[in-house]
């Protein structure tokens, strides 16, 4: 089946540095979707990206679609201890009314003050 | 705000013993998805409602059932839970159309004694 692949697992960063996230995959999609995810709470939606080689910002977030529909990547400037989190891509085909999300691993984004 | 509401946020219960946890959503979205997330892991699909379709991700144990009885609501049920069954479980919503991205609920953690 379909995998994404996010790495590294964790991310250790200093506050005020920027850090960049990539998401690949072996087949393609036709909606990227990055999620955050804190301790306890469910993932939150921070960018969704329709068209390949779309690139939207929300806020000090920026998150590109690949050209090639197999990749995307966020960027986060000027990190804040707030950043802090499981930083979730998901990859979505939707066929019919089969929308159903790929998920990558998680990357953990640690930010020392 | 429209949103996911989860009841409860955490839930114990014990080896055998059926627990059902609930999910309401104001956002008034055709499908409705439930997920298990373990420790450090990505949430995985259990199954989704489309309207009052129900399908089953091939992999879901028979130990875990859904009932949707109106748009808003959706249950989920764990007949004879196991000590495996322990984990966070996400109820999230989305379109049928359009920008189907899906929208997630804080979660209920689940803990089997």
């Amino acid at each position: 089946g379909q995998q994404l692949n996010q790495s590294p697992q964790s991310m250790f960063i200093q506050e005020g540095e920027d850090v960049s996230m990539n998401c690949t995959s072996s087949s393609i999609f036709n909606t990227w979707l990055w999620y955050k995810q804190e301790p306890g709470e469910g993932p939150v939606l921070l960018i969704a990206l329709y068209k390949a080689g779309e690139l939207t910002s929300n806020g000090r977030l920026t998150a590109q679609f690949g050209i090639t529909r197999k990749d995307s990547f966020l960027n986060i400037s000027a990190s804040i201890p707030s950043d802090v989190g499981i930083y979730f891509c998901a990859g979505q085909l939707k066929t019919g009314a089969n929308s159903k999300l790929t998920f990558g691993k998680g990357i953990t984004l640690s930010v020392r003050p | 705000d429209a949103m996911v509401i989860q009841n409860p946020r955490y839930q114990v219960t014990q080896f055998g013993k059926p627990v059902t946890l609930s999910c309401s959503q104001t956002l008034n979205h055709n499908v409705m998805y439930w997920y298990q997330q373990k420790s450090s892991q990505a949430p995985k699909l259990l199954f989704h409602y489309y309207d009052k379709d129900f399908n089953n991700e091939a992999d879901t144990p028979d130990n875990f059932q859904s009932r949707r009885p109106n748009t808003s609501f959706c249950f989920l049920d764990i007949r004879s839970p196991g000590l495996g069954d322990a984990a966070m479980y996400l109820c999230a919503t989305s379109r049928a159309s359009g920008g189907n991205e899906q929208f997630f609920g804080p979660g209920t953690r689940l803990t089997v004694l």
